[in-house]
């Protein structure tokens, strides 16, 4: 059981471009959370997400910010357009929505420049 | 929505002295309580939960005590080391609900 796997570890993006962070959730899990975690803070709530359904994304920016979790495949956290207030680290969370808990990933570290 | 507040934001102890951190919720339906601690570059990672029904659980050098009434619970860390410095951080969660979480305290136990 590989746990749940962020990729990448690290990105670095220019003002003005796209990232794409990547989440596969553990085995046997269908519920994902994404947080972001700005330095020396806590951790916020962006969205959650069920396969192809988006059930709360409350915590999320309403322009630039999407998310999505696919039939098949990761679940995607997109932010277009970046600028530097959206350096942080963003971590994905799954469960399998009748246990409780949550497993973390070792998050994606986006600094823009 | 769940609000959940955390104290204290740093915690400064002597190893082998115990730890004490607290947080207080908003939402009476919440029903589980998880801790984390999440070391530098890391992810979270879950130390101890607690479930509404129960009051108190313990695990090595670890327990958590909850008050419904009062809508507060507690983090405790007995004999502390410094392998415990890191940043800890509550949660409070009402059945499939997304997970709330307190603004962390960060650890330091000096040697």
């Amino acid at each position: 059981n590989a746990g749940v796997m962020q990729n990448p570890r690290h990105l670095v993006r220019r003002r003005g471009q796209e990232a794409r962070l990547r989440c596969s959730p553990m085995k046997g899990h269908s519920h994902v959370y994404w947080y972001r975690q700005l330095p020396e803070e806590g951790l916020k709530f962006m969205v959650y997400l069920q396969k192809e359904n988006i059930i709360d994304e409350s915590g999320m920016p309403k322009e630039r910010f999407s998310a999505e979790f696919p039939k098949e495949g990761p679940s995607i956290l997109r932010i277009q357009q970046v600028v530097r207030g959206d350096s942080a680290a963003y971590f994905c969370a799954s469960s399998s929505g009748q246990i409780y808990g949550y497993t973390f990933g070792s998050g994606t570290r986006l600094t823009v420049v | 929505g769940e609000n959940v507040e955390q104290h204290p934001s740093t915690l400064s102890v002597q190893e082998g002295d115990s730890a004490v951190i607290k947080c207080t919720y908003s939402d009476s339906a919440s029903n589980y309580f998880p801790w984390y601690k999440q070391e530098l570059g890391k992810g979270p990672q879950l130390i101890i939960d607690i479930r509404s029904n129960v009051g108190e659980k313990k695990d090595q050098r670890i327990a958590v005590t909850l008050n419904k009434t009062a809508k507060h619970f507690s983090l405790h860390i007995t004999e502390t080391q410094p392998e415990d410095s890191a940043v800890y951080f509550c949660a409070a969660r009402e059945g499939n609900n997304d997970m709330r979480f307190g603004a962390g305290t960060r650890l330091t136990v000096k040697p």
